[in-house]
C-alpha cells in the first residue's frame, strides 16, 4: 500500500489549492478515503472522508463550504479542493485509507495506511 | 459533534515502566475508538482499533480497553522506540474527531 500526496505549497489568504493523493498497492475503489491535517506543533484534525463510490461524503465544520473532497477510481486518486483559504488552514495534509474491521458484532472503522503528507502554507 | 479529551497531555516515564493514557468521549461511542502513535516528522501509525484490537504488526506490549465514554491505552513495558505522541480517535459518527494528543517523553 502506498499513498502519495501532492499539490501543497504557499498560497495567499483567500486563494485556492487542490491536493491530490495517488494510491497504489490495493484496490482503491473498494475503500473509503480520508484527509487529516496537522497544524504546526498541533494535534491531528480529521478533515473529510469519501466512501468508495462517492456516495457518502463528510466534512469537519472547519472545512464545510470551503473544501470539496472527490475521487477518481479509474485513476486511483483522491482529491481535496480547498477554496477561501485562511491562515489557520496552514498544516500538513495527510491522506489516509479507511478500513472497516468486521468484528461480527459491528464494523469498526480506522485509518490503517497514511501518506507522508503535503505542506500547505497560507500566508501573504 | 463528539469531543475527545485525552489525559495527561504529556507524560514522562522510564524504559521498562508501565504507562496508561486515557481518552474520554463527550458521549457514548460504544467501542468505536482507535489509538495512533506519531513520531516527529512522520505520519501517524495505527496501533489499536475497536478499542482493544491490536493492529497487525504492533507489539503486544500495547493494549487498549474501555467502551462507552472511557478508554485507556496501556504500554506494559516501555521501549526506547515508544517515546512519541499518542492520539485517540472516535469513528462512531462523523466528524471522526481526534483527542488532543499525549506526548510521552523519556524520564
Amino acid at each position: 500500500v502506498q499513498l502519495v500526496e501532492s499539490g501543497g505549497g504557499l498560497v495567499k489568504p483567500g486563494g485556492s489549492l487542490r491536493l491530490s493523493c495517488a494510491a497504489s498497492g490495493f484496490t482503491f475503489s473498494s475503500y473509503t478515503m480520508n484527509w487529516v491535517r496537522q497544524a504546526p506543533g498541533k494535534g491531528l484534525e480529521w478533515v473529510s472522508s469519501i466512501s468508495s463510490d462517492s456516495g457518502y461524503i463528510f466534512y469537519a465544520d472547519s472545512a464545510k463550504g470551503r473544501f470539496t473532497i472527490s475521487r477518481d477510481n479509474a485513476e486511483n486518486s483522491l482529491y481535496l479542493q480547498m477554496n477561501s483559504l485562511r491562515a489557520d488552514d496552514t498544516a500538513v495534509y495527510y491522506c489516509a485509507r479507511g478500513f472497516d474491521y468486521d468484528l461480527l458484532t459491528d464494523y469498526y472503522k480506522a485509518l490503517d495506511y497514511w501518506g507522508q503528507g503535503t505542506q500547505v502554507t497560507v500566508s501573504s | 459533534d463528539i469531543q475527545m479529551t485525552q489525559s495527561p497531555s504529556s507524560l514522562s516515564a522510564s524504559v521498562r515502566h508501565r504507562v496508561t493514557i486515557t481518552c474520554r468521549a463527550s458521549q457514548s461511542i460504544s467501542s468505536h475508538l482507535n489509538w495512533y502513535q506519531q513520531k516527529p516528522g512522520k505520519a501517524p501509525k495505527l496501533l489499536i482499533y475497536a478499542a482493544s484490537s491490536l493492529q497487525s504488526g504492533v507489539p503486544s506490549r500495547f493494549s487498549g480497553s474501555g467502551s462507552g465514554t472511557d478508554f485507556t491505552l496501556t504500554i506494559s513495558s516501555l521501549q526506547p522506540e515508544d517515546f512519541a505522541t499518542y492520539y485517540c480517535q472516535q469513528t462512531y459518527s462523523p466528524p471522526h474527531s481526534f483527542g488532543q494528543g499525549t506526548r510521552l517523553e523519556i524520564e
